[in-house]
């Protein structure tokens, strides 16, 4: 099964907060990402997070980790119209250079 | 500074075929990496390379396989190949001692 599980779809409106979930299953994950991929466009790293922290805040972005629970969120606050994209939450374990990914939350902003 | 560039961006091929896409990191970088994004199955690792050497490998059959120059440009290459290959195939590279990273656009190929 999936080692990364995120909800597929996500529909906000514009000016509101978009929260996006991901639970995983590795304990030995040692860092957690999100990456946002647009139509036709490769992933772009939006920010990540050490497994020894709680919270990571970055602009409009700021990053929830519940270590017990596994379970890492993002939330964007004020989506604007071009967040409308793909969001990935991936994992990675210390010394391996493997990014295990969920499957990828579409986001769509409305007017 | 240059990002990851991938090279072609578009491809079509048939069954049978094989080919060969690139990848250029970011200068400095020696670590890179490769996935498949398909609809299906997502995005899956499919290997990584540093200072020349494979370090990690995915579960993917042995007609994909991949190689790094000494410049750390790398390619893959796809032998045989079959329909489920149709995918975006998309490069990272890293910097040594840091833990992010970066993505090139991807090579779109399409296999009739």
């Amino acid at each position: 099964g999936e080692d990364v599980e995120q909800s597929l779809f996500l529909s906000v409106r514009e000016g509101d907060s978009s929260v996006i979930n991901c639970t995983y299953t590795d304990s030995s994950s040692t860092y957690l990402y999100w990456y946002k991929q647009e139509p036709g466009a490769g992933l772009q790293l939006l920010t990540y997070i050490f497994s020894n922290m709680d919270m990571k805040q970055d602009q409009r972005l700021t990053v929830l980790l519940n270590k017990k629970d596994k379970h890492l969120s993002l939330r964007i606050a004020d989506t604007q119209t071009g967040d409308s994209a793909i969001y990935f939450c991936a994992e990675r374990r210390s010394n391996d250079y493997k990014l295990s990914f969920g499957a990828g939350t579409t986001v769509t902003v409305r007017a | 500074k240059a990002g990851v560039t991938q090279t072609p961006r578009y491809l079509i091929k048939t069954r049978g075929q094989q080919v060969t896409l690139s990848c250029s990191p970011i200068s400095g970088h020696r670590s890179v990496s490769w996935y498949q994004q398909t609809p299906g199955q997502g995005l899956q690792f499919l290997f990584e390379y540093f200072s020349e050497t494979q370090r990690n490998k995915g579960n993917f059959p042995g007609r994909f396989s991949g190689r790094q120059f000494s410049n750390s440009r790398s390619e893959m290459n796809v032998s045989t190949l079959e329909l489920g290959d149709s995918a975006l195939y998309l490069c990272a590279s890293q910097l040594t001692g840091e833990e992010t990273q970066y993505f090139g656009p991807g090579t779109r190929l399409l296999v009739l």
